[in-house]
C-alpha cells in the first residue's frame, strides 16, 4: 500500500501559526487533500493540491512539492475552534484504477 | 435535506444479524464512496462508486455488500460481521472521480453510522 506519513498531535497557541506537515510516496500521484475532523464530525474539505506551489485560502493555505513527495497545510491567526484532527489525503490513479489513501491524522490542539 | 445523510446514526447488532446501511446524497453528484473509520487507524476508503457502477474495491471482505441503485443512493449491506468491524462508517460523494473526472474532486461525507457488533 501507500504510506502517508504525517504528525500524530501537535500544540499551537491561540494566535499562533502551525505548520502540519505530510510526506507520501510518488508513484501515480493524483492530487493531494488536506480535511479537517472535529471530534465525533465528519471530515470536511479544507483544500486540493495537484501542481507545485501554494496555494491560500484565508487563514489555511497548502502547499506541495510533487518532486519531494511533500505538503504542508499552514494555519494562521490559530483559534480555539482549529483544534481538531486534520487528515492528509493523497490520490493514486491510472490505467483506470483510482485509490485514496488517507493518513492517521494530525490532531491539533490550540491552547490559550 | 441538504448534503449527504446517513442512517441509522447508530447501530448495534449480533455477529448473525444481517443490516444495511443507507446513504443518501441531494448533491447532485456523480461519484459516491463507503468509508470506514476505526480508533487510532487511518480513513479507509472501502467502495468506490461512479456514476452506479463500482470502481473500486480495496480488497474489503464479502460480508460487507455494496449496492448503489442511482447516482443519489448508496447501501452497505452487512452480514455475519466480527467485532472488529465495529466502527464509524462514513458515505461520501464528489461531483466526480478521478482519472476521468477534472477539478470535482471535492468529496462531502456524511454524520456517519456509528456501528457496534456484539
Amino acid at each position: 500500500g501507500q504510506n502517508i506519513d504525517q504528525p500524530t498531535e501537535m500544540t499551537a497557541t491561540e494566535g499562533a501559526i502551525v505548520q502540519i506537515n505530510c510526506t507520501y510516496q510518488t508513484s501515480g500521484f493524483n492530487g493531494l487533500f488536506w480535511y479537517q475532523q472535529h471530534a465525533g464530525e465528519a471530515p470536511t474539505f479544507l483544500s486540493y493540491n495537484v501542481l507545485d506551489g501554494l496555494e491560500e485560502k484565508g487563514r489555511f493555505s497548502s502547499f506541495l512539492s510533487r518532486s519531494k513527495g511533500y505538503s504542508y497545510l499552514l494555519l494562521k491567526e490559530l483559534q480555539m475552534k482549529d483544534s481538531a484532527s486534520y487528515l492528509c489525503a493523497v490520490v493514486y490513479s491510472g490505467a483506470g484504477s483510482y485509490q485514496l489513501t488517507f493518513g492517521k491524522g494530525t490532531k491539533l490542539s490550540v491552547i490559550p | 435535506e441538504t448534503g449527504v445523510t446517513q442512517t441509522p446514526r447508530h447501530l448495534v447488532m449480533g455477529m448473525t444479524n444481517k443490516k444495511s446501511l443507507k446513504c443518501e446524497q441531494h448533491l447532485g453528484h456523480n461519484a459516491m464512496y463507503w468509508y470506514k473509520q476505526s480508533a487510532k487507524k487511518p480513513l479507509e476508503l472501502m467502495f468506490v462508486y461512479s456514476l452506479e457502477e463500482r470502481v473500486e474495491n480495496n480488497s474489503v471482505p464479502s460480508r460487507f455488500s455494496p449496492e448503489c441503485p442511482n447516482s443519489s443512493h448508496l447501501f452497505l449491506h452487512l452480514h455475519t460481521l466480527q467485532p472488529e468491524d465495529s466502527a464509524l462508517y462514513l458515505c461520501a460523494s464528489s461531483q466526480d472521480t478521478p482519472p476521468r473526472g477534472g477539478m470535482g474532486y471535492e468529496q462531502f461525507f456524511g454524520p456517519g453510522t456509528r456501528l457496534t457488533v456484539l
